[in-house]
């Protein structure tokens, strides 16, 4: 079975703080993916990465980085916290597509983190 | 642009079926199926492609109209395991990146 773990199920964090979420995956994905889950707005993507030290933005990259070192760690950093960054983040993981093939994401239980 | 999800919620009895719809404004590659119980992670149902149609989880299977972009999810003889949020993602071949609609609440009561 494939697994995605995060560090922190329930972080709180205070206005301007730096935090660091992490996710592990153990099925040498190559695509990784931070998504932020909110109430009527479904999974947004932040930031993906489909090899090591590669990225991309997603459509809500503001206020957040990430870094991916080795392959099974992507990171997202929140450089300053702020209060409307206050959501469910979702990790997920999954291996390359290729000509014809689509291949799904496998999902982190979440972190779910509150900024005061 | 994110797909559009219809009915946003619906509640069924036991037993009964309910259809969740997934549309897009954009050409469709391939459209993702997930299931998120409250608290847990989502749980992939099934994936459809461009040109075919894949069932792939209990008595739930789902179809893709490529002229519409349009997927529907049908769930029949529902049970109570079936409560959660079903959320479609849609895919475009690039690096699996997809793009989740807003969800469809569905509870199912005894």
């Amino acid at each position: 079975d494939v697994k995605v773990t995060q560090s922190s199920r329930y972080l709180v964090k205070r206005t301007g703080e730096k935090v660091f979420l992490e996710c592990v995956q153990d099925m040498d994905h190559e695509n990784m993916f931070w998504y932020r889950q909110d109430p009527g707005l479904g999974l947004r993507l932040i930031y993906f990465s489909y090899d090591v030290k590669m990225k991309e933005k997603g459509d809500i990259p503001e206020g957040y980085s990430v870094s991916r070192e080795k392959k099974e760690r992507f990171s997202l950093i929140l450089e300053s916290a702020s209060t409307n960054q206050t959501s469910m983040y979702l990790c997920a993981s999954s291996p390359p597509s290729g000509l014809g093939r689509q291949e799904t994401q496998y999902f982190g239980p979440g972190t779910r983190l509150l900024v005061l | 642009q994110q797909p559009v999800q219809s009915p946003q919620a619906v509640i069924l009895r036991e037993g009964e079926d309910a259809v969740i719809n997934c549309s897009s404004s954009k050409a469709l590659y391939s459209v993702h199926w997930y299931r998120q119980k409250h608290g847990e992670a989502p749980v992939f149902l099934m994936i459809l492609l461009k040109g075919g149609e894949q069932k792939g989880h209990e008595k739930i299977s789902a179809s893709f109209n490529e002229k519409k972009q349009q997927s529907s999810l049908y769930l029949t003889a529902s049970q109570l395991s079936y409560s959660g949020t079903y959320f479609c993602g849609t895919g475009s071949g690039g690096y699996n990146k997809l793009i989740f609609g807003a969800g469809t609440r569905l509870a199912v009561h005894p």
